[in-house]
């Protein structure tokens, strides 16, 4: 199925670091999201993003959606032990649809 | 507020059973939609419904069903089980209807496994 290309993949920082991770897409979107997923857990929404070169920040998350409509980034900054976990991003057309379309995740561990 | 539910947790089937899965939105949402979560294909979009009628549907088989309720709550079911459905499905509820762009919120899921 249609996925979006998120990267990295995998992140292993040191504690109080910011970290940035992106994803790009073939496809324009009308709405990115930026979802945490931990174990055992559904995903949960950080920050939703609806016009192109808009940044938006929650706490030490921001997140910008892209200006070509085709790409969006997430930072975090002075990263903490409980922002481990898997961020995923999720690109939504609109358009008449509710489908999201999600990134492969990036998976964040932290060394305290 | 109380977010999203779904029950079970937690079910394992064998092949060529079926199974239905129940999802509660939050409370005033009206649009729910279902993906498969799993290790090789990550999220993938199953279906959405708003109004009990299904809006959009994803790309899978016709062993793959569901619908909804005039309260809103909504199921999935999954006939002929194969161990290639083992997986966590998940339930996302938001306010708007189809196109509103109103973010979705995820329930916990429920982990499925075939034997």
């Amino acid at each position: 199925g249609q996925q979006l290309n998120q990267s990295p993949q995998s992140m292993f920082i040191q504690e109080g670091e910011d970290v940035s991770m992106n994803c790009t897409s073939s496809s324009i979107f009308n709405t990115w999201l930026w979802y945490k997923q931990d174990p055992g857990e559904g995903p949960v929404l950080l920050i939703a993003l609806y016009k192109a070169g808009e940044l938006t920040s929650n706490g030490r998350l921001t997140a910008q959606f892209g200006i070509t409509r085709k790409d969006s980034f997430l930072n975090i900054s002075a990263s903490i032990p409980s922002d481990v976990g898997i961020y995923f991003c999720a690109g939504q057309l609109g358009q008449g649809a509710q489908k999201l379309v999600f990134g492969q995740g990036t998976r964040l561990t932290i060394n305290p | 507020k109380a977010g999203v539910t779904q029950t079970p947790r937690y079910l394992i089937k064998t092949r060529g059973q079926q199974v239905t899965l129940s999802c509660s939105p939050i409370s005033g949402h009206r649009s729910v939609s279902w993906y498969q979560q799993t290790p090789g294909q990550g999220l993938q979009f199953l279906f959405e419904y708003f109004s009990e009628t299904q809006r959009n549907k994803g790309n899978f088989p016709g062993r793959f069903s569901g619908r909804q309720f005039s309260n809103s709550r909504s199921e999935m079911n999954v006939s002929t089980l194969e161990l290639g459905d083992s997986a966590l499905y998940l339930c996302a509820s938001s306010y708007g209807g189809p196109g509103s762009g109103q973010p979705q919120h995820f329930g916990d899921g429920t982990r499925l496994s075939i034997l």
